[in-house]
């Protein structure tokens, strides 16, 4: 593992399910990020959390839902999501976040999602 | 507008050869730019990243260039092995007034290296 983890790998889930996704990173890192990857765009952001405060929220729908209790652990609570939204969700963390920063991410392994 | 193109959008190659990777920006004001290779079904990990400075950087295998005024970066994979076929994403870093920093990643170039 590469000092991020993600759990599960894969999820299956009903448009009117609830689900939530984990990240815990081991690295120290100050920020943690979600993004979504989807097949044929780029890495789109989603949430930054920087010492535990959310920092950006890119209009994401509010059936996303970020959580970040710890510096170390960031989640992803999912609800009523839409078959669009079936993608591989990546968490990542950097040492700091900010505009002086050059530190690159540590990602995790991501969860495959199908919204069925 | 800001956008980072790749090229090709794939690749197959035989295994022992060499490759290039192209990377072209329109990103301003320019902050750095990153290569990532993707496993299929893991994420991106970093392999090198350059400065506005900086015209050439190797990690082992690769050696990324860039030519701040053209606005163009290529990853230049040497002697390649299977274990080289992922997808290889650049991403470019913009200052923003105020504290953050806005990535702009590329979509990719899949490389397949076969035996």
């Amino acid at each position: 593992e590469t000092g991020v983890t993600q759990t599960p790998r894969h999820l299956v889930m009903g448009m009117t399910n609830k689900k939530s996704l984990k990240c815990e990173q081991h690295l120290g890192h100050n920020a943690m990020y979600w993004y979504k990857q989807s097949a044929k765009k780029p890495l789109e952001l989603m949430f930054v959390y920087s010492l535990e405060e959310r920092v950006e929220n890119n209009s994401v729908p509010s059936r996303f839902s970020p959580e970040c209790p710890n510096s170390s652990h960031l989640f992803l609570h999912l609800h009523t999501l839409q078959p669009e939204d079936s993608a591989l969700y990546l968490c990542a963390s950097s040492q700091d976040w900010g505009r002086r920063s050059n530190y690159g991410y540590t990602f995790g392994s991501g969860t495959r999602l199908t919204v069925v | 507008k800001n956008q980072v193109e790749q090229s090709p959008q794939s690749l197959i190659i035989l295994e022992g050869k060499n490759c290039t990777l192209q990377c072209n920006y329109t990103v301003s004001p320019f902050s750095n730019l990153r290569w990532y290779k993707q496993d299929t079904g893991r994420g991106p990990v970093s392999l090198t990243i350059m400065t506005f400075s900086e015209n050439t950087k190797s990690n082992g295998r690769y050696t990324a260039t860039l030519d701040a005024d053209t606005k163009q970066s290529s990853l230049h994979i040497t002697a390649s092995q299977l274990s080289d076929s992922a997808s290889y994403i650049c991403v470019v870093s913009q200052y923003n007034a105020g504290n953050n920093r806005k990535l702009i990643w590329g979509l990719g170039t899949s490389l397949a290296v076969n035996p």
